[in-house]
């Protein structure tokens, strides 16, 4: 089983739609990342959490929110989805070797 | 915000030849990474430099971490078909192996020819 493991792989949903994606590790880690993927950007951080009660916005949070549920289960959703959220989306957990991403959820607004 | 300039945004290459990529910062980073994804993947370290002036080898990758603090650069040397994939710089302030936030480049998208 893979160390982090995000559903659905893919989506596509129509604009306001409310959606939330899902994360989940086995790793044990505290800390918890998302990250939006677009082509020509890189990766930008949307929201992260160091431990259960830690929620801290990223430089790209507008739009999103997340829930950390339990160490192991941290879920982003967008409350009312609109195209320019069309992206991929990754998940990661850090340990003192770096950080650990899922294979990505690709979203498609409509 | 903290911003890193990877280049080149791609590379057409034969397979064989050597590559190498780098990234600047205006900002000084405390780490340096890089990372490899391949398609339908997320992304995997490759390397990563704590020091400056540190310099690093994977097997044909080797990476380096400047005196500024400011930039790094990653080279593959003699490339083969399974190094296409796309290659991103990443980066943080915080000290050590404790990471924080993560800032990554743009992206280098390779394409190795047979």
């Amino acid at each position: 089983d893979a160390d982090v493991t995000q559903t659905p792989r893919n989506r596509i949903t129509k604009t306001g739609k409310r959606i939330m994606l899902e994360c989940s590790q086995t790793k044990g880690h505290d800390r918890m990342y998302w990250y939006r993927q677009d082509p020509g950007l890189g990766l930008r951080l949307i929201y992260y959490s160091f431990d259960v009660k830690d929620i801290n916005k990223g430089e790209i949070s507008d739009g999103y929110s997340v829930s950390r549920q339990a160490q192991a289960k941290f879920s982003l959703s967008l409350e009312s989805a609109i195209p320019n959220q069309t992206a991929l989306y990754f998940c990661a957990t850090e340990s003192d070797y770096g950080y650990t991403f899922g294979s990505g959820t690709r979203l498609t607004v409509v | 915000g903290q911003q890193l300039n990877q280049s080149p945004q791609s590379m057409f290459i034969q397979e064989g030849e050597d590559v190498s990529m780098n990234c600047t910062s205006s900002s000084i980073f405390n780490t340096w990474l890089w990372y490899k994804q391949d398609p339908g993947e997320g992304p995997v370290l490759l390397i990563a430099l704590y020091k400056a002036g540190e310099l690093t080898s994977n097997g044909r990758l080797t990476a380096q971490f400047g005196i500024t603090r400011k930039d790094s650069f990653l080279n593959i040397s003699a490339s083969i078909p399974s190094d296409v994939g796309i290659y991103f710089c990443a980066g943080h302030t915080a000290g050590g192996t404790s990471y924080g936030k993560l800032t990554f480049g743009q992206g280098t998208i390779l394409t190795v020819h047979p």
